[in-house]
């Protein structure tokens, strides 16, 4: 399977843990995405990385989430100090960004559904 | 304002029927892109159908066209002749190419196909 995928696919944990969540993008694919979606919603942007450079962070993303993209491939998105409003589906999408492309179609992994009791 | 509007939080249509799920966007940007996923009950956003807001021709990918209106800002999405697969959430979305570089996407419209 060469799609993006994410690990793991569901996570149950209580106030105040910490959790991370990892993504594989495409292999070839240079942009990485995470999102959030409540029930009811729309995905909603979080941050994104260009190779290893994190480039745009959403006001969303309050200083307990973190997200990292060390060499370039994989990312991880770690949230601290989870609390019951953190409940949510961590989409993860990755791109082929080309200058001048506007198209640049995301494609996303199956998410990881969070809960937080 | 809402970048992304659809109007139709759930649908059921009959199988075999062609099915119009509706998407109003709002922006100033003349260089656009306009974006269909299907979310089915797993959770996996999949990308249907892309139409540039200078593609003169409106898009089509196999049974899903996208009947773009660009002066009504309008990009709906038209499946020809539904199956009981198609029953899903179906989100459309944009990019604005000189914002930034993330989608924006709609609330989502529920697609239930009918035996």
């Amino acid at each position: 399977d060469t799609g993006v995928s994410q690990d793991p696919r569901h996570k149950i944990t209580k106030r105040g843990q910490n959790v991370t969540f990892r993504c594989d993008p495409i292999s070839e694919h240079n942009r990485l995405y995470w999102y959030r979606q409540t029930l009811g919603q729309g995905p909603e942007f979080l941050t994104y990385f260009q190779n290893e450079a994190q480039l745009e962070k959403s006001r969303l993303l309050s200083d307990r989430f973190s997200a990292e993209r060390p060499k370039g491939s994989f990312s991880t998105l770690e949230i601290q100090r989870t609390e019951q409003g953190d409940s949510a589906m961590y989409l993860c999408a990755s791109s082929l960004f080309l200058a001048n492309d506007i198209q640049e179609t995301q494609y996303f992994g199956p998410g990881t559904r969070l809960l937080v009791l | 304002a809402q970048k992304i509007t659809q109007t139709q939080p759930g649908m059921f249509v009959q199988e075999k029927e062609a099915v119009t799920l509706d998407c109003t966007y709002d922006t100033s940007d003349q260089s656009y892109g306009l974006f269909w996923y299907k979310q089915p009950s797993s959770g996996e956003m999949i990308f249907l159908i892309y139409q540039g807001s200078y593609d003169e021709q409106n898009a089509t990918e196999g049974r899903y066209s996208l009947n773009f209106q660009k002066a009504r800002k309008s990009a709906n999405l038209v499946i020809s002749a539904s199956q009981l697969g198609d029953s899903a959430m179906y989100f459309c979305a944009m990019r604005e190419r000189f914002r930034d570089d993330k989608i924006i996407f709609g609330k989502g419209t529920r697609l239930h196909i009918l035996p």
